[in-house]
């Protein structure tokens, strides 16, 4: 069964405070996403990767930044949190074959006071 | 503009009833429409894929559809339990890397 795992569950972090979240796959995926979900407003792209230190914006990039050093791991840099970005992070891969789908992790409900 | 909508937002029904969820969409071009389940807190876990030639599709108490001329889908729950409560998910795939989500119809099964 592919296992994608994310950090953390629940992260609670403080205004202008630099967040991390991360992704392991154990899949050899090539592509790894992260999404944010908020309610109403379903699943929202923030960057993409489709190799190893190739990255891709989103629909929303703004205020994130992402880092894929190793083909297992996908990070997701929030360089000065702020608390529009409370929301759900949601980790997904696949490999290249659009056909078969994502697959995604367990979320991180990040919360920024 | 791409969009993928969903109805109806919320359904409560009894266990051992039936339920249909719709979704609508609007995607060009159109690569493959699947449905996910999402518990509440989880990552969204894929029910069923279709590609624009087929119309249905099964696993086990669930059934998708697909009207790839009305560009409608639904997805029909039989014999729902306790454990069917969740969100579900609506995303149909344009080109290679752009997945359209819709914002979910929460069903909700009662005892």
């Amino acid at each position: 069964d592919v296992k994608v795992t994310q950090s953390s569950r629940y992260l609670v972090k403080r205004t202008g405070e630099k967040v991390f979240l991360e992704c392991v796959q154990d899949m050899d995926h090539e592509n790894m996403f992260w999404y944010r979900q908020d309610p109403g407003l379903g699943l929202r792209l923030i960057y993409f990767s489709y190799d190893v230190k190739m990255k891709e914006k989103g629909d929303i990039p703004e205020g994130y930044s992402v880092s894929r050093e190793k083909k297992e791991r996908f990070s997701l840099i929030l360089e000065s949190a702020s608390t529009n970005q409370t929301s759900m992070y949601l980790c997904a891969s696949r490999t290249g074959g659009y056909q078969i789908g994502q697959y995604f992790g367990p979320g991180t409900r990040l919360t920024v006071t | 503009k791409n969009q993928v909508e969903q109805s109806p937002q919320s359904l409560i029904i009894l266990e051992g009833k039936n339920c249909t969820l719709q979704c609508n969409y609007t995607v060009s071009p159109f690569s493959n429409l699947r449905w996910y389940k999402q518990d509440t807190g989880r990552g969204p876990v894929s029910l069923t894929i279709m590609t624009f030639s087929e119309n249905t599709k099964s696993n086990g108490r669930y059934t998708a559809t697909l009207d790839a001329d009305t560009k409608q889908s639904s997805l029909h729950i039989t014999a729902s339990q306790l454990s069917d409560s969740a969100s579900y998910i609506c995303v149909v795939t344009s080109g290679t890397y752009k997945y359209i989500f819709g914002t979910g119809t929460r069903l909700k099964v009662l005892a």
